[in-house]
């Protein structure tokens, strides 16, 4: 069965102190990896999309990048406006579930100043 | 560019009703998904609509139905309510290319239920 577990499930930084998030998945066939982002109550906000071992985006102050079991959202010198809830998605490139992403729980971040 | 556009925001509903939730894609999106979040979870897939029809499903029962429209926007109705079915509902949309696969998904700001 498809999975995705992130961790920690809860990280909080002072202001300018750089750190990661882990997602680990397990999927027969990985098409594509997802990050979003989500503030409380709202939607989750498109990040960044990972394709293949070895790719690495950035944005801002956001970097993501991709091993065959893990990806790794890094975090450098954050701000109070980086808090927030990081999601991790899979989709499969099975025939019987395309479309469909799974989800971890979050990591829900907090930068203090 | 309107993104991507749900209604209504919050909703309050009682045990054994029924609820209907919109959705309205981005601009140049063919395809809608519609995930459920409980508190402190990740999204749920429930399921997917492309061309009017349901093209994935996720393991909801079938007290979970949807439509697509010819514009390309969604509906989503649940019937019977239960109490656990209070959550936010969230729709994403993207472009499904001719190889199958969409790429990007982008979510409204989803609708709040709550079922007392």
């Amino acid at each position: 069965e498809d999975q995705v577990t992130q961790s920690p499930e809860a990280l909080r930084l002072q202001e300018g102190e750089s750190s990661s998030l882990n997602c680990s998945y397990t999927v027969s066939g990985l098409r594509g990896l997802f990050w979003y982002r989500q503030d409380p109550g709202k939607g989750p906000e498109f990040l960044f999309t990972l394709y293949s071992a070895g790719e690495e985006k950035e944005k801002e102050r956001l970097k993501a990048t991709l091993t065959k079991k893990e990806s790794f959202l890094h975090i450098t010198a954050p701000k109070p406006e980086d808090s927030a809830t990081y999601l991790c998605a899979v989709q499969a490139d099975r025939g019987s579930t395309l479309g469909r992403l799974y989800f971890g729980r979050g990591t829900q971040l907090t930068v203090w100043p | 560019d309107a993104g991507v556009t749900q209604s209504p925001t919050h909703l309050i509903k009682t045990r054994g009703q029924q609820v209907t939730l919109r959705c309205s894609p981005k601009s140049g999106h063919d395809t809608v998904s519609w995930y459920q979040q409980a508190l402190g979870q990740g999204p749920q897939f429930i399921f997917q609509y492309y061309e009017e029809e349901e093209r994935q499903r996720g393991n909801f029962p079938d007290r979970f139905s949807g439509h697509q429209f010819p514009n390309y926007s969604s509906e989503l109705n649940v019937n019977a309510l239960l109490l656990g079915d209070s959550a936010l509902y969230l729709c994403a949309s993207s472009f499904l290319f001719l190889t199958g696969q969409d790429y990007e998904q982008y979510f409204g700001p989803g609708t709040r239920l709550t079922v007392t």
